[in-house]
């Protein structure tokens, strides 16, 4: 069985400020991806990013960057210096053997001018 | 190429009906998922097609739902003697031929449901 956990239900920050948005996973496949969504008002779920089990490095895209540590099963995801346009729902996601994307219950940012 | 698109968008039921669920994926997308969300949660797996087969269905999925996918394009999902736990956001996504672990899925943006 597949498990996303994202703790922090709800993130307030100002524009310009870094936030964090924390994901901890449970699988027992070797293979598999982990994805982060954005899902704005409108209701559409948009990908954002993702990352293979088999590659620790940390990259950044943009205002973009994620933290994946397999010893902590843990898959961070970081906004530099936040927009009014980034508040959303932020959601963590694993897909694994099943072919079946599992999700967090998701954070929600909200950015304030 | 629009997207995944579902119809409709919004839907207003009294409690005992039935409703139904039309959503049309990309084309050429042979994996079709349903998800269900409720206010505060994420996305929470109901079923899922490659092509016209059902291949997985969740716990979640009782007895009063059922879905299809004709001839392997568009799905309906259909609710029937809808409860007023039935009341949610009702997603539908899907994912290209050949797709592996690494393939995200794009999503509609949602039908929601009402049961009053």
């Amino acid at each position: 069985a597949q498990k996303v956990t994202q703790a922090q239900t709800e993130i307030s920050v100002v524009e310009k400020e870094d936030v964090t948005l924390d994901c901890v996973y449970e699988t027992r496949d070797t293979t598999y991806y982990l994805f982060w969504y954005k899902q704005p008002p409108s209701g559409e779920l948009v990908f954002l990013i993702r990352r293979n089990s088999f590659d620790e490095q940390n990259e950044i895209s943009g205002r973009y960057s994620w933290n994946f540590q397999k010893s902590t099963s843990s898959f961070n995801f970081t906004i530099t210096a936040s927009q009014v346009v980034d508040s959303a729902v932020y959601f963590c996601a694993l897909n694994g053997g099943s072919y079946i994307p599992t999700f967090g219950r998701g954070t929600s940012l909200i950015v304030h001018p | 190429d629009t997207g995944v698109s579902q119809n409709p968008r919004h839907k207003i039921t009294k409690r005992g009906q039935n409703v139904t669920f039309r959503c049309d994926p990309i084309s050429e997308h042979n994996r079709l998922y349903w998800y269900r969300q409720t206010l505060g949660q994420g996305p929470e797996f109901l079923t899922y097609f490659q092509n016209e087969a059902q291949l997985e269905k969740s716990r979640l999925l009782s007895d009063r739902f059922s879905a299809e996918r004709p001839k392997g394009s568009f799905s309906t999902l259909e609710i029937q003697r809808t409860e007023q736990g039935d009341s949610a956001m009702y997603l539908c996504a899907s994912s290209p031929p050949r797709a592996g672990l690494n393939t995200e899925a794009f999503f509609g943006q949602g039908t929601r449901l009402t049961v009053v």
